[in-house]
C-alpha cells in the first residue's frame, strides 16, 4: 500500500469563497479519484483524475465548481469554488493500486478533509 | 431505488459476537465487490476485495458474494471491541478502475 495524505485536515469556510484541498502520495500512481462523502450519506465519486490529461467528472459535478489539478503522479488538487453550505461534506481522495499481492487493483483512500461552510 | 442498499445501523454486539453485515444491489454488471472499514475521522481502509461469486476468507473476516440473489455479506467472528467501526460495501464493475458504488455505510459497536 501507500501512505496517503491530505491538507488541511480540516477546515471552517465562509459561504462565496473557495478552498484547495491537496492529496499527496508517496509513490507514483496513475489513477486518482475525488470523492464526497455528505452527513450520513455514502461517498459519491466527483471525478477522476489521471496525470497528462483533464479530468473526468462524474453527473452532477462540473469543473466551474470542483476544478481538478494533476501536475504529477504523486499529487492533486480538488479545489471547491464558491462554497455554499451545501458543500459542507468530506472530501476524500484515493488512488489506484495493486491489492495486496493479488493481480487486482483497488482504491485505497486518504484521511479527508472535513470542510464545514457557514 | 439507491443502486446499492446498506442498513445504517448501528449494530451492537457483546464483544466475541458473530457480526454479518450485508448489502444488496441492483446492478447486474457489478463484478467487484468490496468492504472498507471506517473509524471515526478517518478515511476508508480497504478490508476485503472479492471478484464475482464466492467466499474469500482473512483471518476473523469471511466474505461472501451471492450473485444470482445480489447480495453480498462481511462477516466478522470474535468480534473485538477494535472492530467498532462504520462498514461501507463498495461494488464495480471493472475492479478499481472505474468508479465504486457505495453502500451508505453500517455503524458497529462492539462492547466489552
Amino acid at each position: 500500500s501507500a501512505v496517503i495524505s491530505q491538507k488541511p485536515s480540516r477546515d471552517i469556510c465562509q459561504r462565496g469563497t473557495s478552498l484547495t484541498i491537496q492529496c499527496q502520495v508517496d509513490s507514483q500512481v496513475t489513477m486518482m479519484f475525488w470523492y464526497r462523502q455528505q452527513p450520513g450519506q455514502s461517498l459519491t465519486l466527483i471525478a477522476t483524475a489521471n496525470q497528462g490529461s483533464e479530468a473526468t467528472y462524474e453527473s452532477g459535478f462540473v469543473i466551474d465548481k470542483f476544478p481538478i489539478s494533476r501536475p504529477n503522479l504523486t499529487f492533486s488538487t480538488l479545489t471547491v469554488s464558491n462554497m455554499s453550505p451545501e458543500d459542507s461534506s468530506i472530501y476524500l481522495c484515493s488512488v489506484l493500486l495493486t491489492s495486496g499481492g493479488t493481480l487486482y487493483w483497488a482504491q485505497y483512500f486518504g484521511p479527508g478533509t472535513r470542510l464545514l461552510v457557514l | 431505488q439507491k443502486e446499492v442498499e446498506q442498513d445504517p445501523g448501528p449494530l451492537s454486539v457483546p464483544e466475541g459476537a458473530i457480526v454479518s453485515l450485508n448489502c444488496t444491489y441492483s446492478n447486474s454488471a457489478f463484478q467487484y465487490f468490496m468492504w472498507y472499514r471506517q473509524y471515526s475521522r478517518k478515511g476508508p481502509e480497504l478490508l476485503m476485495y472479492t471478484y464475482s461469486s464466492g467466499n474469500k476468507e482473512d483471518g476473523r473476516f469471511t466474505a461472501q458474494v451471492d450473485k444470482s440473489s445480489k447480495y453480498i455479506s462481511l462477516f466478522i467472528r470474535d468480534s473485538q471491541p477494535s472492530d467498532s467501526a462504520t462498514y461501507l460495501c463498495a461494488m464495480s464493475a471493472s475492479g478499481g478502475y472505474n468508479k465504486l458504488i457505495f453502500g451508505a455505510g453500517t455503524r458497529l459497536a462492539v462492547h466489552p
